[in-house]
């Protein structure tokens, strides 16, 4: 069975502080697609970022950096000098390819306070 | 913005009605998916289609059921509607099948099921 876990289901932090959101997955597939995507108040998810399981490499895009580790099944995201436009609701995915379809966290609503 | 339109952004039913939503995928992109959020929840993949076929299917009982058209867009129709169904529903759009890239994602429709 595959699943997704996002512990923290909501964080709040000053504006300026590192914030970072945990991801926690579980597949048995040896390949297999990780992702973020984030939902502003309007709705719509935008995406943020795809790693496959082959590449554990951390990525770093602006403030936004990744961290992925096999070892402990982990996908997380840090924010680094947080603003208040990064208030959204965030969610890790996983797909594999045994399955089309995305299996989604339940989400960690970041409240980011001016 | 993505280049993904639905329609109607909001709506209200009631028990045992019926209803469709529509979607219009971002241009040359032959893949649609709709998802179903509950409120303060994960999206769930309803189904997926791929060049007119149903090519996915989630969790979801046979009265949702869709439709693709020859340029892409799609349709989500819901049967016999339910107070559970009530959530936003999410369409949205992909290059191919393979889904190793990224989702392009509307801002979807609220349905309220009364």
């Amino acid at each position: 069975a595959q699943k997704v876990t996002q512990a923290q289901t909501e964080i709040s932090v000053v504006e300026k502080e590192d914030v970072t959101l945990d991801c926690v997955y579980e597949t048995r597939d040896t390949t297999y697609y990780l992702f973020w995507y984030k939902q502003p108040p309007s709705g719509e998810l935008v995406f943020l970022i795809r790693r496959n399981s082959f590449d554990e490499q951390n990525e770093i895009s602006g403030r936004y950096s990744w961290n992925f580790q096999k070892s402990t099944s982990s996908f997380n995201f840090t924010i680094t000098a947080s603003q208040v436009v990064d208030s959204a609701v965030y969610f890790c995915a996983l797909r594999s390819d045994s399955n089309y379809q995305l299996i989604w966290g339940a989400g960690t609503k970041l409240i980011i306070k001016p | 913005e993505t280049g993904v339109t639905q329609s109607p952004t909001h709506l209200i039913k009631t028990r045992g009605q019926q209803v469709t939503l529509r979607c219009s995928s971002q241009s040359g992109h032959n893949t649609v998916s709709w998802y179903q959020q509950a409120l303060g929840q994960g999206p769930q993949f309803i189904f997926q289609y791929y060049r007119e076929e149903e090519n996915g299917r989630g969790n979801f009982p046979p009265r949702f059921s869709g439709l693709q058209f020859p340029n892409y867009s799609s349709e989500l129709n819901v049967n016999a509607l339910e107070l559970d169904d009530s959530a936003l529903y999410l369409c949205a759009s992909s290059l191919t099948t393979v889904n190793t890239g990224e989702l392009f994602f509307g801002e979807g429709s609220r349905l309220t099921v009364l």
